[in-house]
């Protein structure tokens, strides 16, 4: 197994525009986490899924996001009409179970113009 | 409610240098775990520790030493003579019943060590 991999490193649009991104976890591990992170904080909880099921969604996820995990396998991270501050590093990891640490993908550092 | 403070923004030391990184949680859940990651200039989050809140027995590996104590609730990390290579961002975090066993960080420690 590679670990977790992150589609696009990166990515550039300009505002207003629609931009997905994909995850792909460990493949043994049933639950996968997106969370942002801006420069100088630390990651930010958006939502996280078991399986195919997304079990929560923060409150900083506004309902221009939204995520996918259709099968229990990757995950997609779609933003609508983005805003300049949607410009952030986007990483997805996962765990095993809900006590396990988590593995992280490189992230999809993303910029909107 | 459930908070992870690193009150230290950024740290720099000498090569060889001994070096604590300190971590203060809240949390009302009598089960928690404590989670270190580091996260170097390449920016890929890397797993350093998990500690369970039944567990307080400190740990050492090679370098790196945590010392877990409740009755401050602090999860501190010490990287005896530094290296180059430690330079990084290093997060703590915590995960409790209470959110769902889903991790909140810290905002971090910049570590510069310097040659």
């Amino acid at each position: 197994d590679t670990g977790v991999s992150q589609n696009p490193r990166h990515k550039i649009t300009k505002r207003g525009q629609n931009v997905t991104f994909r995850c792909d976890p460990i493949s043994e591990h049933n639950r996968l986490y997106w969370y942002r992170q801006t420069l100088g904080q630390g990651p930010e909880f958006l939502t996280y899924f078991q399986n195919e099921a997304q079990l929560e969604k923060s409150r900083l996820l506004s309902d221009r996001f939204s995520a996918e995990r259709p099968k229990g396998s990757f995950s997609t991270l779609e933003i609508q009409r983005t805003e300049q501050g949607d410009s952030a590093m986007y990483l997805c990891a996962s765990s095993s179970d809900d006590r396990d640490s988590y593995t992280f993908g490189s992230g999809t550092r993303l910029t909107v113009v | 409610a459930q908070k992870v403070t690193q009150a230290q923004t950024e740290i720099s030391v000498v090569e060889k240098e001994d070096v604590t990184l300190d971590c203060v949680y809240e949390t009302r859940d009598t089960t928690y775990y404590l989670f270190w990651y580091k996260q170097p200039p390449s920016g890929e989050l890397v797993f350093l520790i998990r500690r369970n809140s039944f567990d307080e027995q400190n740990e050492i590996s090679g370098r790196y030493s945590w010392n877990f104590q409740k009755s401050t609730s602090s999860f501190n990390f010490t990287i005896t003579a530094s290296q180059v290579v430690d330079s990084a961002v290093y997060f703590c975090a915590l995960s409790s019943n209470t959110g769902g066993f889903k991790t909140i960080f810290g905002a971090g420690t910049r570590l510069f060590v310097k040659a």
